[in-house]
């Protein structure tokens, strides 16, 4: 079973507008951390925003947030005002601990965010 | 947040050959991976580098096609032997601390 899912392989979005980027996850360890990651053409990850399990608020960082709803297991970035340069791929990620009860990270398929002028 | 220094950026090697990548964190990391991305697709975990200790690879991977050292906290190798056309791929390191994981710029390989 797929541990993090992004149903939308790409989406498109008007210039200063919103956007949603869907993520959903699966996991039984009660302690984990969530992830959104952009990576541009240039190949490089940027790390946009983290989201722990125990948090009780919603993160956020600047035109970044994450609206994260435990009990349905999401965890969807919003990016406000589009900006050209939002184009990338992005992707979501989730750590928890393995069976051998090391931390690793999983990535989801991603999602790529097209800006139109 | 931390910086992780990534070498080489790409390369271009002959098939049968190896290749070490090396990863250097500016500070002490909780945790490091190495991963592979292949073209058009997500990131695949390929092991968990141990400081001290052997690596943990994932489903997959092995230990002779591709091993790791981690000296210490803030420095890992992943080396990929006896390479083949199908090992072309970004290679990327990350570290990993409670609230963060960051990555280094990632190595693209090309075997040819």
């Amino acid at each position: 079973a797929q541990k993090i899912t992004q149903t939308q392989p790409g989406m498109f979005v008007q210039e200063k507008e919103a956007v949603t980027l869907d993520c959903t996850y699966d996991t039984s360890d009660p302690s984990y951390g969530l992830f959104w990651y952009k990576q541009p053409s240039s190949g490089e990850m940027i790390f946009l925003i983290y989201q722990g399990s125990y948090d009780q608020q919603n993160a956020t960082e600047g035109r970044y947030s994450l609206n994260f709803q435990k009990a349905r297991k999401s965890a969807n970035l919003v990016i406000s005002a589009s900006q050209l340069g939002d184009s990338a791929m992005y992707f979501c990620a989730m750590r928890e601990a393995n069976s051998g009860g090391y931390q690793k990270v999983t990535f989801g398929t991603g999602t790529k965010l097209q800006v139109i002028p | 947040s931390a910086v992780i220094s990534q070498k080489p950026s790409r390369d271009i090697c002959q098939r049968g050959t190896s290749l070490t990548i090396q990863c250097q964190v500016d500070s002490q990391v909780t945790m490091m991976f190495w991963y592979r991305q292949q073209p058009g697709q997500s990131l695949t975990l390929i092991a968990t580098a141990n400081q001290g200790s052997e690596a943990t690879y994932e489903s997959g991977f092995v230990i002779d096609k591709f091993p790791i050292s981690r000296p210490n906290l803030t420095f890992s190798t992943l080396t990929v032997s006896n390479m083949s056309p199908e090992d072309s791929s970004i290679y990327l390191c990350s570290g990993s601390t409670p609230g963060e994981a960051f990555f280094g710029q990632g190595t693209r390989l090309t075997v040819v």
